[in-house]
């Protein structure tokens, strides 16, 4: 199985802050890599996938990057809605498997 | 709008059976690969099972494989999940998901979630 390691856990940061997270896979998966933003209370919802592409709705702010085993999800401006949990999750192959999860925290 | 609504959760003991429904609306339910996904708060995030778009296709995570079963009924919108032998890990809250790309051969990314439904196995 390919296992998906994020970094941080949590993150404490401001309003305005540009955030970054990073998912690091356990082998080679090209781009096959998207990112899902959880709100508490929520199901979770696809912000990037296939590494760059911006999901339906997400707003320019949030950017993706990475290709291989290294991975980013940025947020340029940190909003007050932007607080919530996210996950990285890979499909290059079978099992499908998602990262542990960063809380993104207002400091 | 599309949706996509569980039910069929609930308490149940070790062992037992339980049948997850997921009702879909709001898109041409026959073209797309669905998946099952669970989440704990000790386990987060895990791929269950994926079904094909006819349904001829199914795959499921080890830790499922011989006790769940995946299936869809495309004329009625639906998309089910069997699980039987139920074990105290598997008490989750269960996702219903949509593959994120029409006609696209999944898994890949999963675009929208339903709301979940929770099953609780103890005894």
């Amino acid at each position: 199985d390919i296992q998906m390691t994020q970094s941080p856990n949590s993150l404490p940061a401001s309003v305005g802050d540009r955030v970054t997270i990073t998912c690091q896979a356990s082998q080679d998966i090209r781009n096959n890599l998207n990112w899902y933003q959880q709100k508490p209370g929520k199901a979770p919802k696809v912000l990037i996938y296939e590494t760059f592409n911006l999901g339906t709705g997400v707003p320019s702010r949030f950017s993706g990057s990475g290709s291989g085993t290294d991975f980013t999800l940025t947020i340029s401006s940190l909003q007050p809605e932007d607080i919530a949990t996210y996950y990285c999750q890979q499909y290059e192959s079978l099992p499908i498997t998602f990262g542990q999860g960063t809380r993104l925290e207002i400091k | 709008q599309v949706q996509l609504v569980e039910s069929g959760g609930g308490l149940v003991k070790p062992g037992r059976s339980l049948r997850l429904s997921c009702t879909a609306s709001g898109f041409t339910f026959s073209d797309y690969y669905m998946t099952w996904v669970r989440q704990t708060p000790g386990k987060g995030l895990e791929w269950v099972s994926t079904i094909s778009s006819a349904g001829s296709a199914t795959y499921y995570a080890d830790s499922v494989n011989g006790r769940f079963v995946i299936s869809r009924d495309n004329a009625k919108n639906s998309l089910y999940l069997q699980l039987t032998s139920l074990r105290v890990e598997d008490t989750a809250l269960y996702y219903c998901t949509r593959e994120g790309q029409q006609w696209l051969v999944g898994p890949n990314w999963f675009d929208p979630w339903g709301q979940g439904t929770l099953v609780i196995v103890s005894s």
